[in-house]
C-alpha cells in the first residue's frame, strides 16, 4: 500500500510569505506527527494529532506555526510570515491506531523549505 | 521528560569492519527505544525497536541493539558493514505510563562506509 506522502517535496519562498505543507498519512493511521529536521539538529517535534482528540501543540516554536487535520486524515502545516530560520526539512509521520508509546512511526519523504 | 544523546555526529568506517553507534537516554519512567535509519534522499524508516522482553533486538539486515538499563544505553552494532549501510541513524525514546508518548529523537549519527 501507499506510504506517507508529503507535498511539495521542495518549497522556496521569500521571507515574510506564508507557506502550506501537506501530509497524507497511511490510510487507517489515526496518529499523525509533524517534525522539523534542521542540519545537525535531529528531529524537533512540532505537533501531534491522535484521532478526534485535541492536538498536542507543545512543540510549535511560535504562533506563526499552525496545523490542522481534516477528517482525521490529511494534515496541513502552515507557517505564516516565514523567516530564514524556518528553513529546514519538515517531516510528517503517521502511526496505526494508538496502543501507547510502542507505536512505530512511518515517515514521509519530507518537504525541504528554503526561505530566502 | 525524556532525552536522547547520540555522542557521535559522524562515524567513518571501512567496509566489512564492525561498527557501534552510541545512544544514551534519560527518563524517569520505563522506556521504549527505537533506531531509525534515513538513507540518502529518503524518509526515516524503523530499523529495530525494544519494547520489552529480551534486551537484545535484531534487524533483518544484520544490525542489533542491546538495551542496558543500568547504563541507560541502547547502542547499535553491526559486525561487518556494507557500503549500502551508509546513512543517517537516529535513536529515539518514548516513555511508558506516566511519561511522554511522543518520541524524542537524538541528533543523529552519520555512518559513512568507505570501500
Amino acid at each position: 500500500g501507499a506510504g506517507v506522502s508529503q507535498s511539495p517535496s521542495n518549497k522556496v519562498t521569500e521571507k515574510g510569505k506564508d507557506v502550506e505543507l501537506r501530509c497524507d498519512p497511511i490510510s487507517g493511521h489515526t496518529a499523525l506527527y509533524w517534525y522539523r529536521q534542521s542540519l545537525g539538529q535531529g528531529l524537533e517535534f512540532l505537533i501531534y494529532f491522535q484521532g478526534n482528540s485535541a492536538p498536542d501543540k507543545s512543540g510549535l516554536p511560535s504562533d506563526r506555526f499552525s496545523a490542522e487535520r481534516t477528517g482525521g486524515s490529511v494534515s496541513t502545516l502552515t507557517i505564516q510570515r516565514t523567516q530564514q530560520e524556518d528553513s529546514a526539512v519538515y517531516l510528517c509521520a503517521s502511526s496505526p491506531p494508538w496502543v501507547g508509546s510502542t507505536d512505530t512511526q512511518y515517515f514521509g519523504p519530507g518537504t525541504r523549505l528554503t526561505v530566502l | 521528560a525524556q532525552s536522547v544523546t547520540q555522542l557521535d555526529s559522524q562515524v567513518p568506517v571501512f567496509e566489512e569492519a564492525p561498527v557501534e553507534l552510541r545512544c544514551n537516554y534519560s527518563s524517569s519512567v520505563s522506556v521504549y527505544l527505537f533506531w531509525y535509519v534515513q538513507y540518502p534522499n529518503q524518509g526515516l524508516q524503523l530499523l529495530l525497536k525494544y519494547l520489552s522482553g529480551s534486551t537484545l533486538v535484531e534487524s533483518i539486515n544484520g544490525f542489533e541493539a542491546e538495551f542496558n538499563k543500568s547504563q541507560t544505553s541502547f547502542h547499535l552494532r553491526k559486525p561487518s558493514v556494507h557500503i549500502s549501510d551508509t546513512a543517517e541513524y537516529f535513536c529515539a525514546v518514548s516513555a511508558g505510563e506516566g511519561g511522554s508518548y511522543i518520541p524524542t529523537f537524538g541528533r543523529g549519527t552519520s555512518l559513512i562506509v568507505h570501500p
